[in-house]
């Protein structure tokens, strides 16, 4: 089955810095990637769509300066987090679709985003 | 009041037993996903449902969508199925792309 890999799975930065977080689909191409937030114990919050080869659609409330989404191709979607903050540190998920109708969606395992 | 909302919020069965979760929305959709997240973080993809009744292995989930309801059964629940079980909806945006409101999710623990 389509698979997408998210990397790193868990991230450890200082405030200040930037971090980048890759979401691959490996075998298939994915025209739509999707970037989420979640908190403990809480539902999945969408951050932003990203479709491949224009820019990102935020959701409101997102900070598109600080959340740096980038889909240069059809199968890497990146999530950049600028100037990192400790309320940055989060649980951020990835999930894509295939270029078909009713796609389903496939999910990233996550990366565990902790900022000291 | 959630768009979609998920029921029970947390959940304790025995091994052996028949489960069932319920989710409700409140918003068109043109199709509900039933996914599963572990311990972990990843989440998998069970089922996405349009219209009646899908059966994986153990899982069975159904969608009516005059009522705006979906459930998911566990047949013969194993401790393996413990996991937080989320329902989204996706509809169609105003600009005609996909857009997906997720549920708050269902904290399964089967106990052996």
């Amino acid at each position: 089955g389509a698979v997408v890999s998210q990397h790193p799975s868990r991230v450890i930065c200082k405030s200040g810095t930037s971090v980048k977080i890759e979401c691959r689909s490996l075998d298939f191409q994915a025209t739509t990637m999707f970037w989420y937030r979640q908190f403990p114990k809480q539902s999945l919050m969408l951050m932003a769509t990203s479709n491949e080869g224009s820019k990102a659609t935020y959701e409101q409330g997102v900070e598109k300066d600080k959340f740096l989404i980038n889909h240069a191709s059809l199968t890497l979607s990146t999530l950049t987090v600028t100037s990192a903050h400790p309320e940055d540190s989060s649980f951020y998920i990835c999930s894509a679709r295939l270029r078909v109708n009713n796609s389903p969606l496939h999910f990233g395992n996550g990366t565990r985003l902790t900022v000291t | 009041k959630n768009e979609v909302e998920q029921s029970p919020q947390n959940l304790t069965a025995q091994e052996g037993e028949f489960i069932t979760i319920n989710c409700s929305y409140s918003v068109g959709i043109s199709a509900l996903h039933w996914l599963q997240q572990h311990p972990g973080g990843g989440i998998v993809s069970l089922f996405m449902l349009s219209s009646g009744k899908k059966k994986h292995g153990r899982l069975i989930a159904t969608i009516n969508i005059q009522e705006k309801h979906s459930s998911l059964h566990i047949t013969a629940s194993h401790p393996r199925d413990s996991a937080v079980y989320i329902c989204a909806v996706r509809l169609r945006s105003t600009s005609g792309t996909y857009k997906y409101i997720f549920g708050t999710g269902t904290r399964l623990k089967v106990l052996a």
